[in-house]
């Protein structure tokens, strides 16, 4: 089956401070990526979605500049939260698909912590 | 957008006996239901998925069935053992785009 990874897996910052979160599409070619934050005990909730190649598509209320999402290749997408605060703190999941209709695969999640 | 609504948020089987989850939808242009399997701490997995096309689709002990007209999908699984012991989500997503929505989830307890 399609393997995603990300990295890291947890991830303590500072107030202020900004953290980089990859997702890696290990043995398929992902044209889309979707970037999900949960909070505990609650569902995925949809942030935004990202072509390779193009800007990504963010959800209503999600900032796309305290959330930058870059998708440079079929493999790889990253989400960097900037000037990170205790509220940010949370589980943060990547998903991966061939494309629309497909099902995703989910990474293993980051969980980020904002002391 | 698409609005995913499933019941119960909670629910508590016995070993060996089935647990049934309920999602309904809003946006008729979906077509695309998987379900998907969240132990703590870990990622979702896709355990099942229908499209509109088919009424049911059956997995060994998982089976989905989906009614278009009422906008309704169900999971059902049979048997159950303690390892299903989970958060389980349904989600909806129309054919043409990725726009996926979740449900809240239900957290499935089986007691051995």
């Amino acid at each position: 089956g399609a393997v995603v990874s990300q990295h890291p897996s947890r991830v303590i910052c500072k107030s202020g401070t900004s953290v980089k979160i990859e997702c890696r599409s290990l043995d398929f070619q992902a044209t889309t990526m979707f970037w999900y934050r949960q909070f505990p005990k609650q569902s995925l909730m949809l942030m935004a979605t990202s072509n390779e190649g193009s800007k990504a598509t963010y959800e209503q209320g999600v900032e796309k500049d305290k959330f930058l999402i870059n998708h440079a290749s079929l493999t790889l997408s990253t989400l960097t939260v900037t000037s990170a605060h205790p509220e940010d703190s949370s589980f943060y999941i990547c998903s991966a698909s061939w494309g629309a209709g497909y099902e995703q695969y989910f990474g293993p999640g980051t969980r980020l912590t904002v002391t | 957008g698409e609005n995913v609504e499933q019941h119960p948020s909670t629910l508590s089987v016995q070993e060996g006996d089935s647990a049934v989850i309920k999602c309904t939808y809003s946006d008729s242009a979906s077509n695309y239901f998987p379900w998907y399997k969240q132990e703590l701490g870990k990622r979702p997995q896709l355990i099942i998925d229908i499209r509109s096309n088919v009424g049911e689709k059956k997995d060994q002990r998982i089976a989905v069935t989906l009614n278009k007209t009422a906008k309704h999908f169900s999971l059902h699984i049979t048997e159950t053992q303690p390892e299903d012991s989970a958060v389980y989500f349904c989600a909806a997503s129309p054919y043409n785009n990725n726009d996926m929505r979740f449900g809240a989830g239900t957290r499935l307890t089986v007691k051995p």
